[in-house]
């Protein structure tokens, strides 16, 4: 099974609509990270979390919000989707005694 | 955050050694350099990190030259599964930095 599972995989919606992806890991991390992907572009980071009581805005968070219902769980919400929201956006985890971020496998979201 | 230059793009024969250069004269004393790959369109995957010292792991190896300006990531035997875009990203130590800032990287492509 995978440990940073994202879901849904692929959604179309239209614009002004309230969309949430989701993310859960089983790797027992305490940071989260949402990330999104434009075509050609490396990944900017959106909102990051450290612990379930902390929520801290990345470079890019306008037009975002999110939630970390639980340790293993951090959502993201387009409370109103807008077109130049199309993206692939993706999920992270880490260990503050490690580097390393692991990555879901993405949802693609296009807005209408 | 110190910046990089890769190439655009690169091509490499299955079963040859796949050297991906990275320029980062801008780096700081305490960043170590991180290299991640993407596989198209899937999450982005940790491959290996270095501060100084030559690094080498069961992915690949890590050559940092001894100013620490540019880096050589060494995959020795390219399969086809090894094309991805390979991102290096320079990076501060310790947990609290937790920043990936992804630029374009480069696009590896494994012939047959």
């Amino acid at each position: 099974d995978a440990d940073v599972t994202q879901t849904p995989r692929n959604r179309i919606t239209k614009t002004g609509k309230r969309i949430m992806l989701e993310c859960s890991q089983t790797k027992g991390h305490d940071r989260m990270y949402w990330y999104r992907q434009d075509p050609g572009l490396g990944l900017r980071l959106i909102y990051y979390s450290f612990d379930v009581k902390d929520i801290n805005k990345g470079e890019i968070s306008d037009g975002y919000s999110v939630s970390r219902q639980a340790q293993a769980k951090f959502s993201l919400s387009l409370e109103s989707a807008i077109p130049n929201q199309t993206a692939l956006y993706f999920c992270a985890t880490s260990d503050p005694g490690r580097n390393e971020q692991f990555f879901g496998p993405g949802t693609r979201l296009t807005v209408l | 955050d110190a910046k990089t230059t890769q190439p655009t793009s690169m091509d490499c024969a299955e079963g040859r050694a796949a050297n991906l250069p990275c320029n980062h004269s801008t780096i700081s004393g305490n960043e170590y350099v991180y290299w991640y790959r993407q596989i198209h369109s899937q999450g982005p995957q940790y491959i290996i990190h270095g501060l100084k010292n030559n690094e080498t792991n069961e992915m690949a190896s890590l050559i940092i030259t001894e100013d620490r300006k540019s880096s050589t990531l060494i995959l020795p035997h390219a399969t086809l599964r090894d094309t991805a875009v390979y991102y290096c990203i320079p990076r501060g130590g310790g947990g609290s930095n937790y920043k990936l800032t992804f630029g374009k990287g480069t696009l590896l492509t494994v012939n047959p």
